[in-house]
């Protein structure tokens, strides 16, 4: 079983839809967990960071982890073409420890 | 927000040849920066962290003496790609972390280097 699972999708909504991203996760151990965004052939850039549990909400985006389900979620409302890009969940078990990808969504919104 | 680029932005090279790719953290410094690859279609493989002025710490199944890395500065960092082979095309990402603050919020990315090797 990998560390943390997200289906590559592709993902197609149209645009002014709420979209739901997911991952699952195995270790417990893990404690900060982020959502990247990636644009075709560019870097990925950090959307949201979370630590343990709860609800974060930044503008459009908000991230909920639940770590008793080990299950972390990332809504944007309100979606706009130029939200399509590849959806990386990440998370890392201490500090300063390695972060760990997830394969990444591909979401394409319709306008 | 922090920035970190990279040079060059894609390189397409001869089978054997070797490459060279820069990674710098423009308005920070990184005493760790580390090194990613990416597959289409697939997430961000780390390959190797670098600590400023020791060596590298390589992941398991990369090879240290065919992936290079250089860290002289707090600012700079280069991957260089030995001898490389077709095998070895792909999206070179590096990636700075601060000095301060926890790891998922300090450890910015740069725009990526896509290799291809004929």
């Amino acid at each position: 079983q990998k560390e943390v699972e997200q289906d590559p999708g592709p993902l197609s909504v149209p645009e002014g839809a709420i979209v739901s991203l997911n991952c699952t996760y195995s270790n417990s151990a893990f404690q900060y967990f982020m959502w990247y965004r990636q644009y075709s052939r560019k870097g990925p850039e950090l959307l949201m960071y979370t630590y343990s549990s709860g609800n974060k909400e930044d503008g459009r985006f908000t991230a909920q982890v639940d770590k008793s389900s080990k299950y972390i979620s990332l809504f944007i409302r309100d979606s706009q073409p130029s939200d399509s890009a590849t959806y990386l969940c990440a998370m890392i078990r201490g500090r300063d420890d390695k972060i760990i990808f997830g394969k990444g969504t591909r979401l394409h919104i319709l306008p | 927000g922090a920035v970190v680029s990279q040079h060059p932005s894609w390189v397409i090279c001869k089978s054997g040849t070797s490459v060279k790719i820069e990674c710098r953290s423009l308005d920070f410094q990184a005493t760790t920066m580390f090194w990613y690859r990416q597959f289409p279609k697939q997430s961000l493989m780390l390959m190797a962290t670098s600590n400023e002025g020791s060596k590298a710490t390589y992941e398991q199944g990369v090879e240290k003496d065919k992936f290079l890395i250089n860290h002289a500065s707090l600012t700079l960092s280069t991957l260089t790609v030995t001898s490389a082979h077709p095998e070895d095309s792909s999206f070179y990402i590096c990636s700075a972390r601060g000095l301060a603050g926890t790891a998922g919020e300090t450890q910015y990315f740069g725009p990526g280097t896509r290799l291809l090797v004929l």
